[in-house]
C-alpha cells in the first residue's frame, strides 16, 4: 500500500540555524500539507499545497517557513532561522482531492 | 470558525470493556469527519472517516455515526485490546476550498491487562 514518507525521522539542531524536512507524498495525490504538533498538544495546520503553489496557510506560518515541490516528487518545508519553540513534530500528509489526507509518519525536531 | 471538541483525557480501561470516545464539532455547511488515531511514538493514521449526516464509518472493531442533529461524531468499540492504546484524534473538514483539516486536542487511551 502506497505511503507518505518523511526524512530525516529526528532532526537535532541550533536555535538561528535553517533545516529542510522532506516528504515524499503518495505519487498520485495533488494536494500536499504540513502540520505539526508540539507535544502534548493538538495537531496544527500549517500550509496547503496544489498545483506548484500555496493555496492557504496558517498564521503559524510565517515568513521563516517556506515550501517547496523541487522535482515533482519530494515536498519540503524550510524553516530559515530555528526557534525554541519550532520544536516540534512535524507531518506531512498528501491527499488526491480536498478530503481524506494520509500522514508520513512525522519529523520529530528539536531545537537547542 | 470550524472546530472539534473531544473529552477529556486520559481513559484508562480494562482489555474487553466498551470504549466510547466523545467528539462533537461546529462547522460551517456540512464536513466530513475523520478519527485519527496515533501510536506510541508513530505518526497519525487514518482510523475511519464519514462523509455525510447518518454514515457510519467502521475499521478495526471501532465505529463513529455522523450525527448531524447532535453535531457529533462519537468513536466505540465494543471491546478493547491492550494494543489499542493510543491516542485519538477527532478531525474534520469543510468543503469550501482547500481547506485543511481541524483536529480535536486528542484523548489518549490506556487499555491495561
Amino acid at each position: 500500500e502506497p505511503e507518505v514518507t518523511q526524512t530525516p525521522s529526528h532532526q537535532v539542531t541550533q536555535m538561528g540555524q535553517e533545516v529542510i524536512l522532506r516528504c515524499v507524498p503518495i505519487s498520485n495525490h495533488l494536494y500536499f500539507y504540513w502540520y505539526r504538533q508540539i507535544l502534548g498538544q493538538k495537531v496544527e495546520f500549517l500550509v496547503s499545497f496544489y498545483n506548484n503553489e500555496i493555496s492557504e496557510k496558517s498564521e503559524i506560518f510565517d515568513d521563516q517557513f517556506s515550501v517547496e515541490r523541487p522535482d515533482g516528487s519530494n515536498f519540503t518545508l524550510k524553516i530559515r532561522s530555528t526557534k525554541l519553540e519550532d520544536s516540534a513534530m512535524y507531518f506531512c500528509a498528501s491527499s488526491v482531492q480536498q478530503e481524506t489526507q494520509y500522514f508520513g509518519p512525522g519529523t520529530r525536531l528539536l531545537v537547542l | 470558525g470550524d472546530s472539534v471538541t473531544q473529552m477529556e483525557g486520559p481513559v484508562t480501561l480494562s482489555e474487553e470493556a466498551f470504549l466510547t470516545i466523545n467528539c462533537t464539532y461546529t462547522a460551517t455547511g456540512y464536513p466530513s469527519l475523520f478519527w485519527y488515531v496515533q501510536y506510541p511514538g508513530e505518526g497519525l493514521q487514518l482510523l475511519l472517516k464519514a462523509t455525510k449526516a447518518d454514515d457510519k464509518g467502521s475499521n478495526k472493531g471501532f465505529e463513529a455515526t455522523y450525527r448531524k442533529e447532535t453535531t457529533s461524531f462519537h468513536l466505540e468499540k465494543g471491546s478493547v485490546q491492550v494494543s489499542d492504546s493510543a491516542v485519538y484524534f477527532c478531525a474534520l473538514i469543510t468543503h469550501s476550498g482547500n481547506t485543511p483539516l481541524v483536529f480535536g486536542k486528542g484523548t489518549r487511551l490506556s487499555v491495561i491487562a
